[in-house]
């Protein structure tokens, strides 16, 4: 079946610093693939996503590529912030339109000091 | 801006009593989800449930679980007879006809 690998964590980085975020997934066809945040007390949001092979899904600084050559979906930001501390969840939908169910990563908690 | 919206925030039962777990989904919303994350462990896809009727579940979702949309705005999640190992964050979701679910806070479910 589908599934969802995310690097391990917690990672712990000062304000500024660089993060990579590592998700490689398994399915069959083409999936659309996601990220969520969840900041503390509040439900997952979707941060990006990308439908299709290639495609890059950017929101607030954030950015990831699907390569679908090497199964991965691997969320980047050049420089993080205090705010952007919380835990990130890789995902991918077997289909492109609704309803249909996500099948998560086990995400990753970013803690970001000042 | 609208949200999906769960209650209670923190449910501790004790094991083999019922729960009904509760989430208020974005208004003009079609598609509804409920998922739960073991402590540590992934978030687990439960149920799908669109025109009243379940869409898909998991292997998960035995006969203990069932869903309901009784009123047009409620969507629940009842566990008839809880285990242990039901505790985990059960989390609802919505979605409209594009493919972006909306989540709610979840609901912290404890069994003794």
């Amino acid at each position: 079946g589908d599934s969802v690998t995310q690097m391990e964590g917690p990672v712990t980085l000062s304000e500024e610093a660089f993060l990579t975020i590592n998700c490689t997934y398994t399915a069959t066809g083409y999936p659309s693939l996601f990220w969520y945040v969840q900041y503390p007390g509040e439900g997952l949001q979707l941060l990006l996503k990308a439908t299709k092979a290639d495609d890059k899904g950017s929101n607030k600084g954030f950015e990831a590529t699907y390569r679908k050559e090497t199964t991965s979906f691997h969320l980047e930001k050049g420089s993080v912030q205090v705010s952007d501390s919380a835990v990130y969840f890789c995902a991918l939908s077997a289909d492109t339109g609704a309803n249909s169910k996500l099948t998560f990563g086990k995400g990753i908690t970013l803690s970001v000091r000042p | 801006e609208p949200e999906v919206t769960q209650t209670p925030s923190h449910q501790v039962t004790q094991m083999g009593q019922e729960v009904i777990l509760r989430c208020v989904p974005i208004s003009n919303h079609l598609y509804f989800y409920w998922y739960r994350q073991i402590l540590g462990q992934k978030v687990e896809f439960l149920v799908s449930f669109y025109n009243n009727e379940i869409s898909e579940k998991s292997e998960i979702f035995d006969d203990q679980f069932s869903v309901e949309r009784p009123d047009g705005s409620n969507f629940t999640l009842k566990i008839r007879s809880t285990k242990l190992e039901d505790s985990a964050m059960y989390f609802c979701a919505s979605q409209d006809r594009g493919n972006e679910q909306f989540f709610g806070p979840g609901t912290r479910l404890t069994v003794l």
